[in-house]
Parts: structure tokens; sequence; C-alpha cells
């Protein structure tokens, strides 16, 4: 089966940039999408198709993928990016979340 | 505004069924692929299930297929899950999420918020 590994947690100080990774073998031939999910809240959409962000997202989040992994980053970090970040890939009829981030805004 | 709004949660026993609900609102319902996705309190999402907008498409993770059933109502704009067989492990949070597409393999635009499904005697 297709594995998605996504670090635990990433911290970043407040204004700075954090950078979320999700590994997967050659995962830079597959789309991926991105999901913030705030304690107690449904997940939200914040890119799709590798570096699409949808609309009402900010400019400061992007994306990237190439070769095994797959980047979300998150520019200028505001206390509300505090959540949990899921990346996901569709792999032969199987949907498959990475084990997720939490992003902790210092 | 699309609005996916989750029913039938609740506390079953080891063994027994339910059967999840959502409905949605606010877009064209059969023109969209339908998921359900959960999550246990405190760990991350896990894919259940997913149908095309037409209906004629299933899929299942290994954790639901030959137990859980999902299916459509387009005329009513109803999403449904029945879960049977039920065991302690399948206690979670069940989301339905819409897809971008009529059909199944892409990413989920929207979600509803959620139904607590409480396995246990």
């Amino acid at each position: 089966s297709y594995d998605l590994t996504q670090p635990l947690s990433v911290s970043v100080a407040l204004g700075e940039t954090a950078t979320i990774t999700c590994g997967g073998n050659n995962i830079g031939g597959k789309n991926v999408h991105w999901y913030q999910q705030k304690p107690g809240q449904a997940p939200v959409l914040v890119i799709f198709r590798d570096t699409v962000r949808p609309s009402g997202i900010p400019q400061r989040f992007s994306g990237s993928n190439a070769g095994n992994t797959a980047t979300l980053t998150i520019s200028i970090a505001q206390a509300g990016d505090e959540a949990d970040y899921y990346c996901q890939v569709w792999d032969t009829n199987t949907l498959i979340f990475g084990g997720g981030t939490r992003v902790t805004v210092l | 505004e699309v609005q996916l709004l989750e029913s039938g949660g609740g506390l079953a026993q080891p063994g027994g069924s339910l059967r999840l609900s959502c409905a949605a609102s606010g877009f064209t319902f059969g023109s969209f692929a339908m998921s359900w996705v959960r999550q246990v309190p405190g760990q991350g999402l896990q894919w259940v299930s997913s149908i095309s907008g037409s209906g004629s498409r299933t899929y299942y993770a290994d954790i639901a297929r030959g137990r859980f059933t999902i299916s459509r109502d387009n005329s009513r704009n109803t999403l449904s899950l029945q879960m049977n067989s039920l065991r302690g492990d399948d206690t979670a949070v069940y989301f339905c999420a819409k897809d971008d597409i009529g059909v199944v393999g892409d990413f989920f635009d929207q979600w509803g918020q959620g139904t607590l499904v409480s396995v246990s005697s």
C-alpha cells in the first residue's frame, strides 16, 4: 500500500516561514492536496493539485511537489495558522491521508 | 452556500449497526462525488468510502469493505453510510465530504461538521 509520511510537529516563530513535508514514493507523479484542521472543526482545503490555492486562502499558503516530497509552506506565520495539516493523494482507487503535522506558532 | 449536515451518529453495541446520513444543499448534488472520512478523537483523518456523482461507482477502504455500504439518493440530496458489524475501533467522528468533480479521485472542497459514532457495550 502507498504511504504518506509527515513530521508529527513543526514549530515556527510568529512571522517566520513554516515548511511541512509529505513524503511518498514518487509523490511528484501524483496530485497532492492539503487540509488544515483546527481543534473541534472540520478540515479546510488550503492547497489542491500541488500548488493551487482555493479562493479565500491567503497567499501566504503555497505548495510544491517533486520527486518523493510534497511541501506546504506557510509564509509570515500567524497565530491563526496553528492547526493540524494533512496531505492527501489517491493511489489505485484508494484515498490516502498523511498522518498529519501539528503546527505551533511561537 | 454549500452545506453538509451529518446525522445518525450515536452509541452502538459491538456487532451492531448504524446508518449515517448527510444532507446536502447549496449545490447540484448529483454532479459531485461524495465521501465519508472518519477521525478517532485525537488522531488523524482516515478515508472510509467514496461514491461517484451518479452513484454508479463506489470505493471502500479496507477498514470498511464488506461491513459498510455507501449510497446516495440524488433526488433527496442525501448521502448515506450503512455500517454493520461495528467494532470498538470504529469509534470516531464521521465526516461527509464533497469532491470537486463528479468522479472519485480528486480532493474535497467542502466538509460537514461530523457526527460521532461510539461503539461500546
